[in-house]
């Protein structure tokens, strides 16, 4: 229950395309949803995140859709450059005790000039 | 505003020694996790410290411990290497109560 399952594992796109990575969690109790962006060589840092009232969250190019009931989240980022080539870990957590973080496996993402 | 600083980069250690990582937490923030992120995976958390004191621990052998400073400065030891510790390992800052951890850069601690 604890699993946050990530796919797809890799994904290569256009440049100009959209990239979709999907998430899908078991424990209802999660109450905070995160998305990591992680250079080679460099930890992982927050890009955007949602709660479960919301359903949607756009920050610039990068959109998080929710499906409460479903149980899934996913990434969107629009219009997708070179430089967005990177992996990507969507994660879970509690707002409370430790705000720890369930991470997924990673999405590695290329973009294609 | 500083962010998290990890030391070493990298490091090379033989199965069964002992090793210390550390961290330096970002300005303002008092809450101290690391997290373990073996080749091709997710971080992997394995505990954290507020007030100096371990607040919550995730699925890790006691042979991992840490200790946190006054400065909110961190430590991570591990005893008694294994191959399979070979992994980045990460030190993420936040302030208690809240969401948004600060992560460095890692260690890549290889045991061979």
């Amino acid at each position: 229950q604890q699993q946050v399952k990530q796919s797809p594992q890799s994904l290569i796109v256009q440049k100009g395309g959209i990239s979709i990575i999907n998430c899908a969690y078991e424990n209802t109790a999660f109450d905070y949803f995160p998305w990591y962006q992680q250079f080679p060589g460099k930890g992982p840092a927050l890009l955007i995140a949602i709660r479960p009232d919301v359903s949607e969250k756009k920050e610039g190019r990068f959109t998080i859709s929710f499906n409460k009931s479903a149980k899934q989240f996913s990434l969107h980022i629009m219009d997708s450059q070179p430089g967005d080539s990177a992996t990507y870990f969507c994660a879970a957590s509690y707002t409370s005790g430790t705000y720890k973080y369930i991470f997924g496996t990673g999405t590695r993402l290329k973009v294609l000039a | 505003e500083t962010g998290v600083t990890q030391s070493p980069t990298h490091l090379i250690k033989t199965r069964g020694q002992q090793v210390t990582l550390r961290c330096s937490s970002q300005s303002g923030h008092n809450t101290v996790s690391w997290y373990q992120q073996a080749l091709g995976q997710g971080p992997q958390f394995i505990f954290q410290y507020y007030r100096e004191e371990e607040n919550g621990r995730g699925n890790f052998p006691p042979r991992f411990s840490g200790l946190q400073f006054p400065n909110y400065s961190s430590e991570l030891n591990v005893n008694a290497l294994e191959l399979d510790d070979s992994a980045l390992y990460l030190c993420a800052s936040s302030l208690a109560g809240l969401h948004g951890y600060t992560f460095g850069s890692g260690t890549r601690l290889t045991v061979v």
